[in-house]
């Protein structure tokens, strides 16, 4: 079966760093996404990696190992308006996104 | 910036009734995706639609369940007889390429309720 596994909450304080994990066993491969999720509201695009090595961008930065199955979402210099589900998704080898279930993250000044 | 639109945000109906979400996506993207996520729960995937057919759809997605490209631009998802599971968030998704990634954009959802 296809399985995406993160951790279900994590708390962090304002301007720390914070690492979300996702590992990941799928029928094939194209990509990994990290999607943002605010109580009520759609996903919003974060980041795609599908080649291993990490992708910065701004605050946000995601790594990808495709032998290990295995992706994180680092987060730096925290706000508290990035308290939030953090969504780690992945492209099946039918174009179909495979969702994790999320992890709620906490923000505290 | 170009995005995803779903109407209506919020729908109340009764058991049993039909009811049809409907969908904008970004005008030059080709595949499309219904997804719906019960409060509090993983969002999970129902079907998607490409060259005017379906694709792919889960196990969710049953004969209750249709999809339509009526015109150019919208994209439907009609329940036929709504149950009170029924009742999730249901966000509308649309594929192109965005700076080669292959990135699916969400609408803002549809808030379905079934009483």
């Amino acid at each position: 079966g296809q399985n995406i596994d993160q951790p279900t909450e994590m708390t962090a304080t304002e301007g720390a760093i914070v690492q979300i994990n996702c590992t990941y066993q799928t029928s094939g491969f194209n990509g990994l996404f990290w999607y943002q999720q605010h109580a009520g509201e759609a996903p919003t695009f974060l980041s795609y990696n599908v080649l291993d090595g990490l992708e910065e961008k701004g605050r946000f930065s995601s790594f990808l190992s495709r032998s290990k199955g295995y992706s994180y979402l680092l987060l730096k210099e925290l706000q508290m308006k990035d308290s939030a589900s953090y969504l780690c998704a992945v492209l099946d080898s039918n174009y179909q996104l495979i969702w994790g279930a999320g992890t709620k993250l906490i923000i505290k000044p | 910036e170009p995005e995803v639109t779903q109407t209506p945000s919020h729908q109340v109906t009764q058991m049993g009734q039909e009811v049809i979400l409907r969908c904008v996506p970004i005008s030059n993207h080709l595949y499309f995706y219904w997804y719906r996520q019960i409060l509090g729960q993983k969002v999970e995937f129902l079907v998607s639609f490409y060259n005017n057919e379906i694709s792919e759809k889960s196990e969710i997605f049953d004969d209750q369940f249709s999809v339509e490209r009526p015109d150019g631009s919208n994209f439907t998802l009609k329940i036929r007889s709504t149950k009170l599971e029924d009742s999730a968030m249901y966000f509308c998704a649309s594929r192109g390429l965005a700076g080669g990634t292959d990135t699916q954009y969400f609408g803002p959802g549809t808030r379905l309720t079934v009483l």
